[in-house]
């Protein structure tokens, strides 16, 4: 079965650069959510989005942002990178059926491991 | 804030020996589900349980929920040393489609 899938695996950046993050939902999945994972932490979540629109937001930076396109699609878009921004970023994917007796059970991709120099 | 936490962080265990994670959490939720993650790699879901269930089951592993203690449980029967790694619970509360991840226990079968 199709699993979300993120890209780049792995991005190695200097600091004050900037970086973008992308997430495929699983097929017919029409929620995108973002955590961020740093070193020996549980994953925090940053923002999802819901049929292209921002659903929920958390501890995310306001130097970061994220959208969800047509294709639900999503990319998380991070600007003057610190060091401290080096962490596992996961994306995970749900159908939400919103309105409805859903699960969202949420299915998380490979991740995202984001150095910063 | 709805973080949960997990009790123990960390157990070690001999391989063929049950293992039992619990977690608790502060709000009402919608659902609750638990993860595995292998050091440094994706988050595996495990199991998924809604608000009104009470138990359930998938091979090795048993879960249960007890909204009234806002706590959950995740047991896995017969361990193997494969199962080494870190479990999480993750919650939404109701009214939102987000998930806050529980600290995690860190497993450890000895084989």
């Amino acid at each position: 079965a199709a699993g979300v899938i993120q890209s780049p695996r792995h991005l190695i950046k200097e600091k004050r650069e900037t970086a973008t993050l992308k997430c495929y939902p699983i097929p017919r999945h029409d929620t995108v959510y973002w955590y961020q994972q740093g070193p020996g932490q549980d994953p925090q979540f940053l923002i999802s989005f819901y049929e292209k629109m921002q659903s929920d937001k958390g501890s995310i930076p306001d130097r970061f942002s994220a959208q969800q396109f047509s294709d639900y699609h999503s990319e998380l878009n991070m600007s003057s990178l610190e060091l401290g921004d080096s962490a596992l970023y996961f994306c995970a994917s749900s159908l939400a059926l919103r309105g409805l007796a859903a699960d969202n059970e949420q299915f998380f991709g490979p991740g995202t491991r984001l150095t910063v120099l | 804030s709805q973080q949960g936490e997990e009790d123990p962080q960390a157990l070690s265990i001999q391989e063929g020996e049950n293992a039992t994670m619990n977690c608790s959490y502060k709000t009402s939720i919608n659902n609750l589900q638990w993860y595995r993650q292998n050091s440094g790699r994706g988050l595996v879901h495990l199991i998924l349980i809604r608000s009104n269930e009470r138990e359930k089951h998938s091979g090795r592993l048993r879960v249960t929920l007890d909204t009234s203690k806002k706590s959950s449980s995740l047991l896995i029967t017969a361990s193997r040393a494969a199962d080494t790694a870190s479990y999480f619970c993750a919650t939404d509360a109701q009214g939102t489609y987000k998930y806050i991840f529980g600290t995690g226990t860190r497993l450890k079968v000895l084989a």
